[in-house]
């Protein structure tokens, strides 16, 4: 059962390096979108992308972080010059195309990011 | 702005009973509603979901239902399991805003005692 796959699942960064999150979305899912959650908080939107496109990135802070969804691999966050409260799990779900009612959004297992 | 809120952090249920979830929403524009559920270091697993043209949806031991004209919707898990330990996350979703991003509520952490 391939579901949505995310790696690494544990980050660790020291503040001012760049963390790279991957995240391949399941088979035959085309649009892909990225949550962050802050501990004790629910998931936060920072971006809904489909191939080669960011579709809508207003969630997203507009300073050092970035999305891709390139047409070959997978979908890449990227966090430029971390900071400490960068350090949250990053969720990435799929769909196979803009979800119903009936085809909901599939989540990852996410990636813990921790900045020392 | 919280859009999408769960008041309840915890709820403790006995196993058997049924366990009653709530969600509050402020965005009348929300028109779909999801619940989904999340153990410890895993993502959140898609449960259930409801439409605005809808009052009630239900899937075996779970039920959703709709309340627009409160702007509530609940979680209804009965009879409860062990195995339903979790968070509990309420979402929504506006269609036609070009984006389809989901707004959580902060979660209830459910726990069934056995």
């Amino acid at each position: 059962n391939a579901g949505v796959m995310q790696n690494p699942r544990h980050l660790v960064r020291r503040r001012g390096q760049e963390a790279r999150l991957r995240c391949s979305p399941m088979k035959g899912h085309s649009h892909v979108y990225w949550y962050r959650q802050l501990p004790e908080e629910g998931l936060k939107f920072m971006v809904y992308l489909q191939k080669e496109n960011i579709i809508d990135e207003s969630g997203m802070p507009k300073e050092r972080f970035s999305a891709e969804f390139p047409k070959e691999g997978p979908s890449i966050l990227r966090i430029q010059q971390v900071v400490r409260g960068d350090s949250a799990a990053y969720f990435c779900a799929s769909s196979p195309e803009p979800p119903t009612s009936n085809q909901p959004q599939h989540f990852g297992d996410g990636t813990r990011l921790s900045i020392l | 702005d919280q859009q999408v809120k769960q008041n309840s952090p915890s709820l403790s249920v006995q196993e058997g009973r049924i366990s009653i979830l709530n969600c509050d929403y402020t965005n009348s524009m929300f028109d779909y509603f999801l619940w989904y559920k999340k153990y410890p270091a895993e993502g959140p697993t898609f449960l259930i979901s409801i439409s605005s043209i809808k009052d009630k949806n239900e899937d075996g031991r779970f039920t959703v239902f709709l309340n627009k004209s409160a702007k509530h919707l609940s979680l209804h898990i009965v009879p409860s399991q062990p195995g339903d330990s979790a968070v509990y996350f309420c979402a929504a979703h506006r269609s036609g805003a070009g984006s389809y991003q989901l707004t959580f509520g902060k979660g209830t952490k459910l726990s069934v005692i056995p």
